[in-house]
């Protein structure tokens, strides 16, 4: 079974925190991607990464940044939290390069930020 | 712009059947996944369709009108455990998932 797991279920920090979120996958995939959930909305893309120190912005990638050093981890950084970044953070990989590979979604981390 | 709209919540009985609707608008069209959400869970994935039809995974179908921007998941023989929220996401030309804010199924004894 193809496992997604990330650092934290639940945190809290406060504004103006410098936030790292962890993400790791155990199946050699080749692409993983942040999210974030919120309620009424969609899941948005904040960045997704196709290769090791590769990274492409998603739709809302203001206030956020990220790092893949290595294959199986993809880390999610809030340089200064603020409150509007409170949510849910959801981690996902997919197996390959083609587009429409199934994600496979980590338990998430619910950040709230003081 | 591009649009997913479905459903906030929906309310059924157990044993009894469900459809759920999305439909959709995309900038061209790469296929439509539906994906199911346990709460304070990761979603997992139930299906792909890029063609017109229904397709059909033991209780859970799925079925898509690309002329039609439309798309439902049909769950058959309801269970308590399908109490969840269900996520339409459409792929767009260039393979980017437009999601849905996502419907919350409710299943009553």
């Amino acid at each position: 079974d193809v496992k997604v797991t990330q650092s934290s279920r639940y945190l809290v920090k406060r504004t103006g925190e410098k936030v790292f979120l962890e993400c790791v996958q155990d199946m050699d995939h080749e692409n993983m991607f942040w999210y974030r959930q919120d309620p009424g909305l969609g899941l948005r893309l904040i960045y997704f990464s196709y290769d090791v120190k590769m990274k492409e912005k998603g739709d809302i990638p203001e206030g956020y940044s990220v790092s893949r050093e290595k294959k199986e981890r993809f880390s999610l950084i809030l340089e200064s939290a603020s409150t509007n970044q409170t949510s849910m953070y959801l981690c996902a990989s997919t197996i390959s390069g083609s587009p429409t590979d199934t994600q496979y979604f980590g338990p998430g981390t619910r950040l709230t930020v003081l | 712009g591009q649009n997913i709209d479905q459903p906030t919540e929906m309310t059924a009985t157990e044993g009894a059947i469900v459809q759920i609707n999305c439909t959709y608008q995309t900038s061209g069209f790469n296929g439509l996944f539906w994906y199911q959400q346990h709460a304070g869970e990761a979603p997992t994935f139930l299906s792909y369709n890029v063609l017109d039809g229904l397709e059909e995974k033991g209780r859970f179908s799925s079925f898509l009108s690309r002329s039609k921007g439309y798309s439902y998941l049909l769950l058959k023989e309801l269970q308590m455990k399908d109490s969840a929220s269900y996520l339409c996401a459409g792929m767009d030309s260039n393979y980017q998932l437009i999601w849905g804010a996502g419907t919350k199924l409710i299943i009553k004894p």
